[in-house]
């Protein structure tokens, strides 16, 4: 089917494991964002991509890598989860062309670490 | 810089009622405004967007926001609520005049609850 998925939905891990969270638009959008949502906090901009091989930071980025060799995939890892880090992450993406603009979210994934 | 605010953290209102969710925004051009809806364990959802043209615009679920340029307001409304209305609302600014990158801000949102 079309649209934005994410995988996993929900993961567990334990402090200093490295993970990463899996996020494919099937629209060819050129822009793609990594949120994270947090109680008191609303969404706050991980990391961006306007292209495949063009990815830039957003206004919390320590302690999380993103890459974008694909249009479709934009994958966001931990390098060394931390408690901090439990949040609930959501990918989006988004169009420029058309008059578009408005973005695209997919389902989330819940990460706890322990 | 472009900012957005949502003054009420909660809003509640009875089935069948008018609603009114409120946001307004700080940009140095013509903004883009967004609305979203986001329900329990889910992602965000568009309702409706103001790019240009008509300063009421219509979208989703019988949703509508009117652009005020004076009073720099974006706020959501819905002739008669529903139960099934209630939910999380994101109001989103863009300042097209910001650069060549394109990174929205978001409100911190705005739990609305319809009562029966």
């Amino acid at each position: 089917d079309a649209g934005i998925t994410q995988s996993p939905r929900y993961k567990i891990t334990e402090t200093g494991r490295q993970v990463t969270l899996m996020c494919h638009q099937t629209w060819s959008h050129s822009y793609m964002f990594w949120y994270r949502q947090d109680l008191g906090h609303g969404l706050r901009l991980i990391y961006y991509s306007a292209a495949a091989d063009i990815t830039d930071k957003g206004e919390v980025p320590d302690g999380y890598v993103v890459s974008r060799s694909k249009t479709e995939n934009f994958p966001l890892t931990l390098e060394s989860a931390t408690r901090s880090q439990t949040s609930v992450y959501f990918c989006a993406s988004s169009e420029l062309a058309g008059g578009s603009y408005e973005q695209y979210f997919g389902p989330g994934t819940r990460l706890t670490v322990t | 810089a472009q900012s957005v605010a949502q003054p009420e953290d909660q809003v509640n209102v009875a089935e069948g009622n008018p609603l009114t969710v409120k946001c307004t925004y700080s940009v140095s051009g013509n903004p883009y405004l967004f609305w979203y809806v986001q329900y329990p364990n889910r992602g965000l959802q568009f309702l409706l967007k103001y790019i240009t043209g008509d300063n009421l615009v219509k979208g989703s679920y019988g949703f509508e926001a009117e652009f005020n340029k004076s009073q720099t307001s974006f706020h959501l409304k819905k002739p008669s609520a529903l139960v099934s209305d209630s939910a999380l609302y994101f109001c989103a600014v863009r300042d097209p005049a910001s650069g060549g990158s394109y990174i929205p801000t978001f409100g911190r949102g705005t739990s609305l609850i319809v009562h029966p």
